[in-house]
């Protein structure tokens, strides 16, 4: 299986600043990376996927990139809305694999 | 919209079987665009990819190794809707299930509502 690996595990951030989260994959996946959020109590919601392509209806102030084994999640001004943890899955080959996860909190 | 509503019990004993079912609602089971998941999370594992199920001109599933001999999807096509059947559970079954969708490219665009299921005595 491929194992996903994402840091930091948890951060502390205040509103406006500017978020970078890293997942990096235990082999080559090429551009099958999504990133999801969830909140407390909910479903994961999808926000971005083949790595760089946002969902319909999310704010343009998440992106993503990367290729190969090293992907990054920016939120460019973190929002009040954003505080969530954030987790990162392949889709290169099954089993599909999620990251551990990264928590967003408020400083 | 897709739209996924989920339903089974909460609490099931060891040994027994789990069984949770996926409503769809806005798109079809039978459509050859997506593909029918089940995840669950846990504090110990995380989120976990179960399996799933797909029509490509016919049925096919795929499982996880870690659950493969225990589990089983079934398409409804009847009631347009999927379920998951987990036999021989034990405690370390305990976790939130969800079912979503994906559009064949294994991104998960939408998930249930989650289903707390305990597995105790």
């Amino acid at each position: 299986d491929i194992q996903m690996t994402q840091s930091p595990s948890s951060l502390s951030a205040s509103v406006g600043d500017r978020v970078t989260i890293t997942c990096r994959a235990s082999q080559y996946i090429s551009r099958f990376l999504t990133w999801y959020q969830q909140k407390p109590g909910k479903a994961p919601h999808l926000l971005i996927y083949t790595s760089s392509s946002l969902q319909s209806g999310i704010p343009s102030r998440f992106s993503g990139s990367g290729s190969g084994t090293d992907f990054t999640l920016t939120i460019s001004s973190l929002q009040p809305e954003d505080f969530a943890t954030y987790f990162c899955q392949q889709s290169y080959s099954l089993p599909w694999t999620f990251g551990q996860g990264t928590k967003v909190e408020i400083k | 919209q897709v739209q996924l509503q989920q339903s089974g019990p909460g609490l099931v004993k060891p040994s027994e079987t789990l069984s949770l079912t996926c409503a769809i609602s806005g798109d079809s089971v039978s459509s050859t665009g997506a593909a029918w998941n089940w995840i669950r999370q846990s504090p110990s594992r995380g989120l976990e990819w179960l399996g799933r199920t797909y029509y490509r001109s016919k049925w096919y599933n795929d499982y996880a190794v870690t659950v493969k001999s225990r589990m089983t999807i079934n398409p409804d096509t009847s009631k347009n809707q999927f379920s998951l059947q987990l036999n021989s559970v034990s405690p370390e079954d305990t976790a939130v299930y969800y079912c979503a969708r994906d559009d064949s490219g294994g991104s998960l665009e939408s998930w249930g509502q989650g289903t707390l299921v305990t597995v105790s005595s």
